[in-house]
């Protein structure tokens, strides 16, 4: 089935290192996103790209950064990681095809900075 | 831009029992409106949706209402069953950029 992946799936670092997340799909779909997800905060949209020349900021970009390596690649990189972007990290994809674009998720990658 | 909020961030109902959770948006353009549920350790996934000519949308269980004059909507659940214990999110589509704009989750947690 086609399908959204997230590596690595769980990671620990310490304050200051830089980390890259990596998403990949294989349904298709232009659009890719990057939200973070906090207790009580709900899923807010860290960075999206609506084909491989398209990168938009979201609601809190700052402290990240993204590549569109490739239609099915969207990567989020922490270049030095701090303790406040402890948090789970999901991946998401949709099809612009129509006005409403239903995401789909990857399975998150639990981040961890100490 | 859309700024969505909702509530309750924590909900118990009685097994059998209906559960309601209400989310306002603040964009009067906005014309996608969404819920997502999450179970422990799960992805989100899309449960329904409802689109800004509609008022109602059901399915088996589960409905949305939406208000667009008072630019609030409602995800309805009922005869609340265990499986049914999980996040649950309601979201906008951004009118300007066409991306989705999430609320805050609410924990539904149903009690045999």
């Amino acid at each position: 089935d086609a399908d959204v992946t997230q590596t690595p799936r769980n990671r620990i670092t310490k304050t200051g290192k830089r980390i890259m997340l990596e998403c990949s799909q294989t349904k298709g779909h232009d659009r890719m996103y990057w939200y973070r997800q906090d207790p009580g905060l709900g899923l807010r949209l860290i960075y999206y790209s609506f084909d491989v020349k398209d990168i938009n900021k979201g609601e809190i970009s700052d402290g990240y950064s993204v590549s569109r390596q490739a239609q099915a690649k969207f990567s989020l990189s922490l270049e030095s990681a701090i303790p406040n972007q402890t948090a789970l990290y999901f991946c998401a994809t949709s099809d612009p095809g129509g006005s409403y674009n239903e995401q789909f998720f990857g399975p998150g990658t639990r981040l961890t900075v100490l | 831009g859309e700024n969505v909020e909702q509530h309750p961030s924590t909900l118990s109902v009685q097994e059998g029992d209906s559960a309601v959770i209400k989310c306002t948006y603040s964009d009067s353009a906005s014309n996608y409106f969404p819920w997502y549920k999450q179970e422990l350790g799960k992805r989100p996934q899309l449960i329904i949706d409802i689109r800004s000519n509609v008022g109602e949308k059901k399915d088996q269980r589960i409905a949305v209402t939406l208000n667009k004059t008072a630019k609030h909507f409602s995800l309805h659940i009922t005869e609340t069953q265990p499986e049914d214990s999980a996040v649950y999110f309601c979201a906008a589509r951004e009118s300007s950029a066409s991306k989705i704009i999430f609320g805050s989750g609410t924990r539904l947690s149903i009690r045999p």
